[in-house]
């Protein structure tokens, strides 16, 4: 079936760094494929749509100069949290619908990000 | 997309059927019923969608209400593997879901 590969799936690093994140669709093409974050405990909440050739859209309150989203194939998208600070300690979550309106998504198995 | 409420937790005796509801009274007619699943920390799973009509695949089966106001994922004979928070969301487009808190299913023995 459709799989989608995140990478890496757990990264440490110092407070300041820039971190990138990837998601490709292995076996399937994403012209639009979707970034979430997670807070121990709750829910996922969506941060941005990535949209392949052409600008992410970031939902309202997500820093675009923060967190900058790439996709620049039909197969992979990347997400870079720039100048991490441990307020940015999550888990980072890519998906990608397989097929036409309706169809379910596919998940990345998640980046777990701790800043120190 | 419609609003979902579901319970946030539910336990489920192994190899029984674990039934777990879901309203979406506000549903519009081009909603779709989806189901995913999380289990700890790993990426959400799907498990089944629908529109009206009453949906089976190899994991779960779905039931959908008559008005659409509610549905039901069954899951026939959970095992340990199956504890996970499980999320109904309602969506007139596949891509762009919202989640809400979901229902943490606990399978004992």
């Amino acid at each position: 079936g459709a799989v989608v590969s995140q990478h890496p799936s757990w990264v440490i690093c110092k407070s300041g760094t820039s971190v990138k994140i990837e998601c490709r669709s292995l076996d399937f093409q994403a012209t639009t494929m979707f970034w979430y974050r997670q807070f121990p405990k709750q829910s996922l909440m969506l941060m941005a749509t990535s949209n392949e050739g052409s600008k992410a859209t970031y939902e309202q309150g997500v820093e675009k100069d923060k967190f900058l989203i790439n996709h620049a194939s039909l197969t992979l998208s990347t997400l870079t949290v720039t100048s991490a600070h441990p307020e940015d300690s999550s888990f980072y979550i890519c998906s990608a619908p397989d097929g036409g309106a309706n169809q379910p998504q596919h998940f990345g198995d998640g980046t777990r990000l701790s800043i120190l | 997309d419609a609003k979902t409420t579901q319970p946030p937790s539910m336990d489920c005796a192994e190899g029984r059927a674990a039934n777990l509801p879901c309203n979406h009274s506000t549903i519009s007619g081009n909603e779709y019923v989806y189901w995913y699943r999380q289990i700890h920390s790993q990426g959400p799973q799907y498990i089944i969608h629908g529109l009206k009509n009453n949906e089976t695949n190899e994991m779960a089966s779905l039931i959908i209400t008559e008005d659409r106001k509610s549905s039901t994922l069954i899951l026939p004979h959970a095992t340990l593997r199956d504890t996970a928070v499980y999320y109904c969301i309602v969506t007139g487009t596949a891509s762009k879901l919202t989640f809400g808190t979901g229902t943490r299913l606990q399978v004992t023995l």
